[in-house]
């Protein structure tokens, strides 16, 4: 069975200093993989995913997550994190059984101090 | 601005009260999705739509009861409810081409406190 794993409930940073929120991830398959954050009395909102390709993908805000298949990681990073970042933030991954089913870690919430 | 609406925004409900949530995507998706959020806990999938079709039911109580009248609408029947059933719930829709790359996008929930 698929699953996702985000081992830190919580990261603290300084603002201006890079920011790293990890994701290890468990498939049968081939993975699609994504980050979405998650604002105050707000929903999810996607950042970035990654299907195939490079490992490095870019997403929105300046985030950007490095896939690594030999770790089963999907680390997100930032290189110099804002106030503005402070949210919570889930891994998830996307697997074919039977129709297509998304499981999302526990998240991560990001604190960043000025 | 979301493309996903859910109503109610928050929901007090008694344990024997039969409300609905409501949700509306104006994305053109084909698939729509209930999660449930709890404190300290993993997103919860409940249900999934895929062209009005339900083709996931993630071992929810039948105390909750989803209805998809089309690909654009989706509703929470909520009847009987316990007070752990409190909780923000989440709809999302997605558009699944058979390909499975497609991110889900969400609305912002309705909070619900059942007394």
């Amino acid at each position: 069975a698929q699953s996702v794993a985000q081992p830190e409930d919580q990261v603290n940073v300084a603002e201006g200093n890079p920011l790293t929120v990890k994701c290890t991830y468990s498939v049968s398959g081939n993975p699609y993989l994504f980050w979405y954050v998650q604002y105050p009395n707000r929903g999810l909102q996607f950042l970035l995913k990654y299907i195939t390709g490079d490992n490095l993908v870019k997403g929105s805000y300046g985030f950007e997550a490095e896939f690594n298949k030999s770790q089963t990681s999907f680390h997100l990073k930032k290189p110099s994190a804002l106030v503005s970042d402070s949210a919570l933030y889930f891994c998830a991954v996307r697997e074919r059984i039977g129709g297509f089913k998304t499981i999302f870690g526990a998240g991560t919430r990001l604190f960043v101090k000025a | 601005e979301t493309g996903v609406t859910q109503t109610p925004r928050h929901l007090v409900m008694g344990m024997t009260n039969k409300k609905s949530l409501k949700c509306e995507q104006h994305l053109g998706h084909n698939a729509m999705y209930w999660y449930k959020q709890s404190a300290k806990k993993p997103l919860e999938l409940m249900f999934v739509y895929n062209f009005k079709e339900q083709t996931e039911n993630n071992s929810v109580p039948s105390r909750f009861s989803p209805e998809c009248p089309n690909s654009s609408h989706l509703f929470l029947h909520l009847h009987t409810l316990q007070p752990e059933d409190s909780a923000l719930y989440l709809c999302a829709s997605s558009q699944d081409r058979g390909q499975g790359s497609s991110p889900l996008h969400f609305g912002n929930g309705t909070r619900l406190t059942v007394t």
